[in-house]
């Protein structure tokens, strides 16, 4: 089975720190995507990757920065933490083939204080 | 462009109780179809897919039909139970070169199945 990993289920940081959520893939995936979920709104891609070093905005990359320097994990980094970055960050990863399904992993809930 | 609408929630039913989820899409050429489903707390997870028209696909009880003519693919179960209370999303392969893998989202609908 695929097994997506992110690093903290719960994370807290306050207002302009620089942080970190991890994702790590153990299927060898070229894509591996990173989404934000609201409540109302659905999930919104942030960015994306089709290979390592390699990346593309998706809808909302405002604030946020991404890091792929090994297949296996891709970073989304907020440069400077703000109130209205709180939200369930999910990560996926699959074959950069068409209409692969992609694979998810347990998501990130983010509080910014 | 590539979009997905989803019948909004939430969908509140009795347990053994009929399922449908209306889902439809807009899409050039022939896109493969998904439904997803998202458990209080966890990620989302792949729950049947379809690749062309009048596939269907199925799981855990589920089933969903790739209709082309009327460019949908509804959710349906035909009995549900509790366990089943969850965040369902239908989703597209998005296409194109530069979009390969990208999947396209419905706004999700939450189904609350009551004992």
């Amino acid at each position: 089975d695929v097994k997506v990993t992110q690093s903290s289920r719960y994370l807290v940081k306050r207002t302009g720190e620089k942080v970190f959520l991890e994702c790590v893939q153990d299927m060898d995936h070229e894509n591996m995507f990173w989404y934000r979920q609201d409540p109302g709104l659905g999930l919104r891609l942030i960015y994306f990757s089709y290979d390592v070093k390699m990346k593309e905005k998706g809808d909302i990359p405002e604030g946020y920065s991404v890091s792929r320097e090994k297949k296996e994990r891709f970073s989304l980094i907020l440069e400077s933490a703000s109130t209205n970055q709180t939200s369930m960050y999910l990560c996926a990863s699959n074959r950069r083939i068409e209409g692969q399904p992609q694979h998810f992993g347990d998501g990130t809930r983010l509080s910014i204080l | 462009g590539n979009s997905v609408t989803q019948m909004e929630g939430p969908v509140t039913l009795s347990e053994e109780a009929f399922l449908t989820i209306n889902c439809t899409y807009t899409a050039t050429g022939y896109p493969s179809l998904f439904w997803y489903v998202q458990y209080p707390g966890e990620g989302l997870q792949l729950l049947l897919k379809a690749t062309k028209a009048d596939d269907k696909g199925s799981n855990k009880g589920f089933e969903a039909t790739y209709r082309k003519e009327t460019t949908s693919f509804h959710l349906e179960k035909g009995s549900v139970q509790v366990s089943d209370s969850a965040v369902y999303f239908c989703a597209l392969s998005d296409r194109g070169s530069s979009n390969t893998g990208k999947l396209i989202f419905g706004q999700g609908t939450t189904l609350q199945v009551k004992p």
